[in-house]
């Protein structure tokens, strides 16, 4: 139980393009969603944490209408890129609560962008 | 001192090996702590939880030391497959938000 999907696993776009992630639940309601960047060599480091239903909570120094988040059902919820740039080029996870704990997290395979 | 520190390592042993990592935190506060496993390009992997003193399971040992604020984990018998990246996870309370802060990893390589 308690599985995690992400989708696109990868993906390869163009400077200014817009992309779309998409990170479902697929056997449990999520409450609360994560989303995470790490670079190469790097830790994760928490962008935003949306709950269903309201708007994303933003953590310090990521720009909200870069990063643009809906969380719109319980089982659903997406990071959308805006006018990406080559400095955008990370691996994305996103983690979804059952509780709206941080503790308990459960993680979904990962998004790989690369912005040429 | 960093929220969470880890010695990133790389640590090469050979198989059958004992191995320890620590971590080290700077909230005193903090009552529990995760160790996860990441493989290359992958995601994150819950390995360990802590909550008191420590936690065993299997050739895995986490073990918690408040007084100096570290945490450590011991791998025994080390298998070709215990290769990966461990991260240190504490939970923190910022503002009314609760998170995860991550370490930076310790990179583990077991060679045959």
């Amino acid at each position: 139980g308690a599985v995690v999907s992400q989708h696109p696993s990868r993906v390869i776009c163009k400077s200014g393009t817009s992309v779309k992630i998409e990170c479902r639940s697929l056997d449990f309601q999520a409450t609360t969603m994560f989303w995470y960047r790490q670079f190469p060599k790097q830790s994760l480091m928490l962008m935003a944490t949306s709950n269903e239903g309201s708007k994303a909570t933003y953590e310090q120094g990521v720009e909200k209408d870069k990063f643009l988040i809906n969380h719109a059902s319980l089982t659903l919820s997406t990071l959308t890129v805006t006018s990406a740039h080559p400095e955008d080029s990370s691996f994305y996870i996103c983690s979804a609560s059952v509780s709206g704990l941080a503790d308990t997290q459960y993680f979904g395979p990962g998004t790989r962008l690369t912005v040429l | 001192r960093k929220e969470v520190e880890q010695d990133p390592g790389p640590f090469n042993v050979p198989e059958g090996a004992t191995v320890a990592f620590n971590c080290t935190y700077s909230n005193s506060a903090s009552q529990s702590f995760f160790w996860y496993r990441q493989d290359c390009r992958k995601e994150p992997k819950l390995l360990m939880s802590v909550y008191s003193s420590g936690n065993e399971d299997g050739r895995f040992t986490a073990q918690l030391n408040r007084a100096s604020q570290y945490i450590s984990l011991l791998i025994r018998d080390s298998k070709l497959s215990d290769s990966a990246t461990y991260l240190c996870v504490v939970p923190s309370n910022a503002g009314n938000n609760r998170k995860l802060i991550w370490g930076l990893g310790t990179s583990l390589a077991v060679n045959p």
